[in-house]
Order: C-alpha cells, then sequence, then structure tokens
C-alpha cells in the first residue's frame, strides 16, 4: 500500500497568510495527487485533481503543485472559510489512500 | 446538481450487520463508479470500497474485504454497502462518492454522511 504522509499535522495561521502544506507519497504516484478541504461536521470538497488541476468552482487562491513523490498545496491568502482539515489522496492505485490530515487553525 | 444522499445508519451490536445506501440523483448515474469513504470519530479519512459504473468491478479496503459488499442498483440510481461481522473498529461516519470520471479514482461530489455505531 501506498503511504501519504502529510506535514504539519496543524498550524496556526491569520486571515490572509499564505499557507502551504506538504504531502509525501511512499513512493511514485506520478500526478495521481488529490486535494480535498474538509470543515467541521461536513463532507470533504474536492479542491485540486492531479496534483495541480483546479476543481471547477474552487477559488483561484488554491494551487497545487508536484508530481512523484512530493506534493504541495498552496493557499496564497487564507480566507476564514478556509479554516479547516486538509486531506491529501492519491488515485494511482488501489488501495487508495489518504494522508493524516493538516489542521489549519486561526491564530 | 448532484445530489448524493445517505441512509441506513445507526446503532448495531458487535458481530451484526447492516446495509447503508446512498441515493443518487442530478447525473447519470450509470456511467460513474461509486466509492465508499469512513472517517472514525476524529480520525481521518479511509477508502473503502469502490464499484465500477456497470458493477462488475469492485475493490475493496484490506479492512473490509470478506465483510463488506459493496453493489449498486443502476436502475434504481442507488448505491450500497453490505457490512457483516461488524467490530468497534468499524464505528464511523461512511460517506459514498462520486468519481469524476471513469476510473480516475477522484471524488468530486460527496454525501453528508451516516453515522454507524457498532456498540453492545
Amino acid at each position: 500500500d501506498i503511504q501519504m504522509t502529510q506535514s504539519p499535522s496543524s498550524l496556526s495561521a491569520s486571515v490572509g497568510d499564505r499557507v502551504t502544506i506538504t504531502c509525501r507519497a511512499s513512493q511514485s504516484v506520478s500526478n495521481y495527487l488529490n486535494w480535498y478541504r474538509q470543515k467541521p461536521g461536513k463532507a470533504p470538497q474536492l479542491l485540486i485533481y492531479a496534483a495541480s488541476d483546479l476543481q471547477s468552482g474552487v477559488p483561484s487562491r488554491f494551487s497545487g503543485s508536484g508530481s512523484g513523490t512530493d506534493f504541495t498545496l498552496t493557499i496564497s491568502s487564507l480566507q476564514p472559510g478556509d479554516f479547516a482539515t486538509y486531506y491529501c489522496q492519491q488515485s494511482y492505485s488501489s488501495p487508495l489512500t489518504f494522508g493524516g490530515g493538516t489542521k489549519v487553525e486561526i491564530k | 446538481q448532484v445530489q448524493l444522499a445517505e441512509s441506513g445508519g445507526g446503532v448495531v451490536q458487535p458481530g451484526r450487520s447492516l446495509r447503508v445506501a446512498c441515493a443518487a440523483s442530478g447525473f447519470s448515474f450509470s456511467s460513474y463508479g461509486m466509492h465508499w469513504v469512513r472517517q472514525a470519530p476524529g480520525k481521518g479519512l479511509e477508502w473503502v470500497a469502490v464499484i465500477s459504473y456497470d458493477g462488475t468491478n469492485k475493490y475493496y479496503a484490506d479492512s473490509v474485504r470478506g465483510r463488506f459488499t459493496i453493489s449498486r442498483d443502476n436502475s434504481k440510481n442507488t448505491l450500497n454497502l453490505e457490512m457483516n461481522s461488524l467490530g468497534a473498529e468499524d464505528t464511523a461516519v461512511y460517506y459514498c462518492a462520486k468519481e469524476k470520471s471513469a476510473e480516475l479514482f477522484i471524488f468530486d461530489y460527496w454525501g453528508q454522511g451516516i453515522l454507524v455505531t457498532v456498540s453492545s
């Protein structure tokens, strides 16, 4: 199974900050890497797919990069609704696996 | 618009069975693979199972293989998960999720989730 490791596991930031979250795969997943945001008590929402493609309707302040084993999600200017938990997910091979999550909290 | 609505959750005793369902609308259900993803209380996301658009291919996480069965009824736009031999480790919110496109294993729409609690 491919293990996905996110860092940090949590961070504190302010509205307007630039935030970067990293995700590392235990083996290459090419660009089969997706990012989701989950607000408390809600279902996850797809933000980025194929490492860098912005899902329709998602604000352009979200961007993704990387390939192979190392990936990054960047929020260029944190908004109040972005305080949530973020997960990466590899769609390269079964079983599909998620990272452990990064909780973004208000500083 | 795409809507996914889970049902059938609740409290079940260890070792017993439970079936959860997902009613889909707003898209051509028979054209997309569908997944179940679960989340234990306070924990992260865990993929559970996938079924292809036509029901011919099914894959499971090791943790549920042999105990859970995913199925679909394309005539009723319904996805199902039959869960047997349930244990405390199966306590979670269960989400159904739609694939963005065939076999890409990207989840573009999710249901609101249904809580399954395994407890005596």
